[in-house]
């Protein structure tokens, strides 16, 4: 079945800066990626997602790109912001019985 | 528009009694997900409906159960809460089974003492 490894778990930047998170999966029929953002005491939300037909996607600040090749994805946060600050959890699906296969988590810190 | 509601939001209960969590959704979506989420283990599925009138085991389904009640309900039993079921339980949404985006509810944090 998939799995998904995510690094770091836990990442620290200066308000301004660019944050990269990675993510490796290792089902090579893996086509669907997204990525989710969950704030404190919420539930985890959907910031953006990219198939394999495509290596990168933007939305403003956000991007994702994908290696398929490298069996490898990653989300960047350009010009962060203290509201970036969440745990971000990085998916990918799967043949299995299991539709979306998550990473375990990384936590953000955006300092002011 | 409420999306995926949950309810309820807390809960505490002692060894041995039973429990259902109640999920509902407003988006006509057919596929419905219960996860749960531990510290450092990422979200992890319990159980599955991909279609009205179909559930199915997803990775950690031993002590719960589910009912698909209709197309926008989605309930997850304790039969007999354990410590080890101590967790936020997230109930999720899509549109289809498979490589689908995902919606979350707020979760439900359970403690079992």
């Amino acid at each position: 079945g998939e799995n998904v490894e995510q690094h770091p778990s836990t990442l620290s930047v200066q308000e301004g800066d660019s944050a990269v998170i990675k993510c490796t999966y290792s089902d090579s029929a893996s086509n669907y990626f997204p990525w989710y953002k969950q704030e404190l005491g919420k539930g985890p939300q959907l910031i953006i997602d990219i198939r394999s037909n495509v290596g990168e996607k933007k939305d403003q600040r956000i991007a994702v790109t994908l290696n398929k090749t490298a069996k490898h994805f990653s989300l960047h946060i350009t010009e962060t912001q203290p509201e970036d600050s969440a745990v971000y959890f990085c998916a990918a699906d799967s043949s299995g019985n299991t539709p979306l296969v998550f990473g375990k988590g990384t936590r953000l810190s955006v300092i002011a | 528009n409420a999306g995926v509601t949950q309810t309820p939001k807390f809960q505490v209960l002692k060894t041995g009694q039973s429990m259902t969590l109640q999920c509902a959704q407003d988006m006509n979506h057919n596929s419905m997900y219960w996860y749960r989420q531990d510290p450092g283990m990422g979200l992890r599925l319990i159980y599955y409906s991909a279609s009205e009138g179909t559930t199915d085991k997803g990775e950690v389904p031993n002590g719960y159960n589910v009912s698909r009640l209709n197309k926008r309900e989605f309930s997850l039993r304790l039969e007999s809460a354990a410590p080890s079921q101590t967790s936020v339980y997230f109930c999720a949404s899509s549109e289809a089974w498979g490589n689908q985006p995902q919606h979350f509810g707020d979760g439900t944090r359970l403690s079992i003492l």
